[in-house]
This record gives C-alpha cells, structure tokens and sequence, in this order.
C-alpha cells in the first residue's frame, strides 16, 4: 500500500497525559499536512510542512501541541497535557508541491481523552 | 479566516437518481476546488477537483461546476448507486491549506 499511514488508529488516555502521533506521507510526496477533525465536522487545518520546514500553523495549535518533521520524511504531532476538548479525529496528508495542492489523506487517528 | 457554506447537510436519494450538493464561498482569492468522500472510520478521499480556469469537469458518474463570479461550486452524481453512500465534503484553497465545508451525509435508497 503506498498511501498515507497513520499511526496508531485508535488512541484512548486520561487526561493530562502526553500522547505522540506518527504520519508516513506518500514517498515522494515533500508536503505533509495535518488536519483535526470533530464528530459532524469537516477537517480543519492545523499544520504544514514543506520537506523538513514547518511553514505554517493555525491559531488552533495551541502551545501543548507540537509537530515535527525532522528528516522531511514521516512526521509526528505531540499533543502535551491533553485536554478532553482535544479528542478528536487526527488527520495527516501529503501532496506534492508542484501540483495544484491535490492532498491525500491518511486514515486518521482517533483520540480520546478520558 | 475562509468560511465555507455546504448544503444540503444531508441528502436521501432513490437508487438510479441524482444528488446535487453546493458549497458557497467568500473568498475570491481561491483557486482550487476539491471534493472528498468520507466513509465510516476512513480519511477523506479526493474524488474529483476543479481550478478556478475551468468551469465545469466530469468523470464518469462524477461532475464539478464552478461559478467563480457568483461563488459557488456545486458537485453532481448521476445514476447513484448505494455505494456512494457516504459523507461528502466540499473544500478549497488560495494557498497551501484547504478549508472545508461542513459536509454532506448522502444515503442512496437502494
């Protein structure tokens, strides 16, 4: 399968605890992005990096959230001290920078914070 | 920041029939125009896209319009088959991210 892959797909924590996410783009895909999305809701953007720079973040990416790309490769989303508000549907995509942003996405994880 | 208006929120269509849905927007700056298909415990999955130089695309049971001046695009599935049974979402961007209406469930009566 060369698709996008998450990992892991279901997540279940207390509160207060710090969990890690991890996302292989499509291989050669130098874009990555990632999206939450909440019950009845269309995906929201929340970060995107472009090879190992993360070029963007949105107001949604509060400070206990963190996300890296360190070799421009798979990337991880920490969230620190989750919050029950954090529960969600965790996203990843990837495109490629020289097409007109056609993104795929992953299967997601889902997080719930207890 | 983008706001993007979707309708119906849900759709019930006989087999064999069409469904129609159509996103509005307020930013004249995007110029890409996604849809995706979400399944139960899936990711979106991209099913069709146009560019703001085009005003209409079709592939197969699949077609896009888009109406830069009044801003809108609608998305139209002919001869729906219980299958396309999902949550369908309308999406674009002026830039590197997408933002994405509120979504539409389609249930085909079989």
């Amino acid at each position: 399968d060369t698709g996008v892959s998450q990992d892991p797909r279901h997540k279940i924590t207390k509160r207060g605890q710090n969990v890690t996410f991890r996302c292989d783009p499509i291989s050669e895909h130098n874009r990555l992005y990632w999206y939450r999305q909440t019950l009845g809701q269309g995906p929201e953007f929340l970060t995107y990096f472009q090879n190992e720079a993360q070029l963007e973040k949105s107001r949604l990416l509060s400070d206990r959230f963190s996300a890296e790309r360190p070799k421009g490769s798979f990337s991880t989303l920490e969230i620190q001290r989750t919050e029950q508000g954090d529960s969600a549907m965790y996203l990843c995509a990837s495109s490629f920078s020289g097409t007109y942003n056609e993104q795929f996405f992953g299967p997601g994880t889902r997080l719930t914070v207890l | 920041g983008e706001n993007v208006e979707q309708h119906p929120s849900t759709l019930s269509v006989q087999e064999g029939d069409s469904a129609v849905i159509k996103c509005t927007y307020s930013d004249s700056a995007s110029n890409y125009f996604p849809w995706y298909k979400q399944e139960l415990g899936k990711g979106p999955q991209l099913i069709i896209d146009i560019r703001s130089n085009v005003g209409e695309k079709k592939d197969q049971r699949i077609a896009v319009t888009l109406n830069k001046t009044a801003k809108h695009f609608s998305l139209h599935i002919t001869e729906t088959q219980p299958e396309d049974s999902a949550v369908y979402f309308c999406a674009l961007a002026a830039g590197n991210k997408l933002t994405f209406g509120g979504g539409t469930r389609v249930l085909v009566k079989p």
